[in-house]
């Protein structure tokens, strides 16, 4: 069975802080790809990053990175220096290679960055 | 400009109606999926759809059904028989892509519709 657990309902930051999403998961394949979306108050998801089993390298993407660690079945999300339009709702999947090919989403967490 | 459409964006039903929500793509994807999302949760899927003329039940297909006669078009009928049908739902496509020697498919959605019985 596939888990994504997003333990963080809700998080209010500050514009210009910086904030990170946690996200962890459960598989018990050897292969798996992880995903990140984002989910702004108009409503439709926008992809934001792919990352596979066999690819532990961080990423950035100019103000985001993410950290991918086996170790811990954690990826984490960074935004650096928060912006207003940072604000929405950021979902992590996953999606293990055997069986079904449907993702597994965590409930999500509601990012608030105030001005 | 290649993407998923949903139509209507709000849509209102009385109780006891039946209602379709629209969800067409043009960007040559062969699965297409349908997720409802109620507020405060995450997504649960309805229906997928791998091929056309061909589906699979989600999580929570009771009360739904839906149609794959065209690659483009995944419609959604949101029957009587669904005791709480307001939700917002969003329509959803894949194809494979390569990944570092392995496939995997990633979803792109489209902009979702607000359903609410009266």
């Amino acid at each position: 069975a596939q888990k994504v657990t997003q333990a963080q309902t809700e998080i209010s930051v500050v514009e210009k802080e910086d904030v990170t999403l946690d996200c962890v998961y459960e598989t018990r394949d050897t292969t798996y790809y992880l995903f990140w979306y984002k989910q702004p108050p108009s409503g439709e998801l926008v992809f934001l990053i792919r990352r596979n089993s066999f690819d532990e390298q961080n990423e950035i993407s100019g103000r985001y990175s993410w950290n991918f660690q086996k170790s811990t079945s954690s990826f984490n999300f960074t935004i650096t220096a928060s912006q207003v339009v940072d604000s929405a709702v950021y979902f992590c999947a996953l999606r293990a290679s055997g069986g079904s090919y449907i993702p597994t989403f965590g409930r999500g967490t509601s990012l608030i960055v105030h001005p | 400009d290649g993407g998923i459409t949903q139509s209507p964006k709000y849509l209102f039903r009385k109780e006891g109606q039946n209602v379709t929500l629209s969800c067409e793509q043009n960007l040559n994807h062969d699965a297409m999926y349908w997720y409802r999302q109620d507020p405060g949760q995450g997504l649960r899927l309805i229906y997928y759809s791998q091929i056309v003329n061909d589906f699979q039940k989600g999580d929570i297909a009771e009360g739904y059904s839906v149609s794959r006669e065209k690659k483009e078009s995944f419609p959604l009928t949101v029957t009587s028989a669904q005791k709480n049908p307001t939700a917002f739902y969003l329509c959803a496509s894949s194809i494979p892509e390569s990944l570092a020697g392995s496939y995997t498919d990633t979803q792109y959605f489209g902009p979702g519709t607000r359903l609410t019985v009266l």
